[in-house]
């Protein structure tokens, strides 16, 4: 089953203590993504990655980082996680090409709380 | 720059009634038009996406929408509500030559049994 899989499903961290949020697809994607969801803000990107080893910032990457080192799978790293971050995490991978015109698959969630 | 537009925070509809969730898009040139569905602690699953010809799209789950390109929309619309489609519901466009969507910031829909 084509899928995207996002471990863990939810966390409760204190300020500072590193965390990573594991995500991995099976569809053979080049290009992945992190969104995280607010209330009233909608999904917004944080970092991508166009393919191995090449990884872009979004439109709020303060505070993340991530690492592409093999095709299937795509980490986001909190190294010192603040209240501010707390948020849905959302993992997706879509098909390579240069053109917009494709599906992106999700994974569940990352129900994050930084306390 | 490009933006995506949900008027509506929040929709109570009775079951069995018709559904129109609104979606304005600015961007220059044609774009590629997507509605997600996220229902309650579940991540988002594609209802319908529009890239090119007829403008009136069907989708999953007895979905539809329509594109309009002189008002920049991309509504929503289902005939006759389920329950079980009490969800929230995203809009979000991917411009031709990147891989980013942009979302809308969501329609939150419930039903009334």
């Amino acid at each position: 089953e084509a899928q995207v899989t996002q471990n863990p499903r939810y966390l409760i961290t204190v300020t500072g203590k590193k965390l990573t949020v594991t995500c991995s697809q099976n569809m053979n994607h080049e290009y992945m993504s992190w969104y995280r969801q607010d209330p009233g803000l909608g999904l917004r990107q944080i970092y991508y990655s166009m393919n191995v080893e090449v990884t872009d910032k979004g439109d709020v990457p303060e505070g993340y980082k991530v690492s592409r080192k093999e095709k299937r799978n795509f980490p986001l790293i909190l190294e010192s996680p603040s209240p501010n971050q707390t948020s849905l995490y959302f993992c997706a991978s879509r098909p390579g090409g240069y053109r917009g015109n494709t599906e992106a698959f999700f994974g569940q969630g990352t129900r994050l709380t930084v306390v | 720059a490009q933006s995506v537009t949900q008027p509506d925070i929040h929709i109570t509809v009775s079951e069995g009634a018709s559904l129109e969730l609104r979606c304005n898009y600015s961007y220059g040139a044609t774009p590629y038009l997507f509605w997600y569905v996220q229902s309650p602690g579940q991540g988002l699953q594609l209802l319908l996406k529009y890239f090119s010809g007829d403008t009136l799209v069907q989708g999953i789950k007895g979905f539809e929408a329509e594109f309009k390109r002189s008002q920049s929309s991309f509504n929503l619309r289902k005939p006759s509500v389920h329950w079980s489609d009490a969800a929230e519901y995203f809009c979000a466009v991917s411009a031709s030559g990147t891989y980013k969507y942009i979302f809308g910031t969501g329609t939150r829909l419930k039903v009334l049994a």
